[in-house]
């Protein structure tokens, strides 16, 4: 059985930029959910995705959207990128019903 | 905002002591989840308690759920150094997109 698995481990953009993060959940798991932890801080939910579509919404802008894909794996993708957006990106996937997540490593984000 | 605040911020003991964190909530929860992080990696699910249950136990883990305070604790017993990382509890309001709401972490320094 694979984890969650992220990729790039880290990126750096500029601001004004688009950026796409992405994941893939651990096998068998058809909901992922993503995150972001600011530094020295907690992770804050972002959203979730089941069968494709969304599925629970925390509170970020429009400009924080997402994907899932048929092989359940996932895309976040951040359009207009701000200073404060710099954050480890952290993505959770588990199977509908189950309550335990399981996370990815993250993707740190440094926007300058 | 964060659901969840954890007590004390940070805590620094010798490795073989016992090491405790608090955690309170502010609304009704379906149950309550610690995680631990290393070094700014993914979360790694410790242990899930519900709202029903007033103590766990894992290995040298040990949690307790108060839901008249809304509270839980999470005692490790026996610290070891491996045992260094961010400590996080994080509650499951049950609604549907199993959004978790995290405090903003213990950080624990066991010294050797």
């Amino acid at each position: 059985e694979t984890g969650v698995t992220q990729s790039p481990t880290h990126l750096i953009k500029t601001r004004g930029q688009q950026v796409t993060l992405r994941c893939s959940s651990q096998s068998g798991h058809n909901t992922v959910s993503w995150y972001q932890q600011a530094l020295g801080q907690g992770p804050q939910f972002i959203f979730q995705y089941y069968r494709e579509e969304e599925n629970g919404r925390g509170n970020f802008p429009p400009r924080f959207s997402g994907l899932q894909f048929p092989n359940y794996s996932s895309e976040l993708n951040v359009n207009a990128l701000e200073l404060d957006d710099s954050a480890l990106y952290l993505c959770a996937s588990r199977s509908v019903g189950v309550t335990e997540q399981f996370f990815g490593p993250g993707t740190r984000l440094t926007v300058l | 905002s964060q659901q969840g605040e954890e007590d004390p911020q940070a805590l620094s003991i010798q490795e073989g002591e016992n090491a405790t964190m608090n955690c309170s909530y502010k609304t009704s929860i379906n149950n309550l989840q610690w995680y631990r992080q290393n070094s700014g990696r993914g979360l790694v699910h410790l242990i899930l308690i519900r709202s029903n249950e007033r103590e766990k136990h894992s290995g040298r883990l040990r949690v307790t759920l108060d839901t008249s305070k809304k509270s839980s604790s999470l005692l490790i017993t026996a610290s070891r150094a491996a045992d260094t990382a961010s400590y996080f509890c994080a509650t499951d309001l049950g609604a549907a997109g199993n959004k978790l709401t995290f405090g903003g972490g213990t950080r624990v320094l066991v010294k050797p």
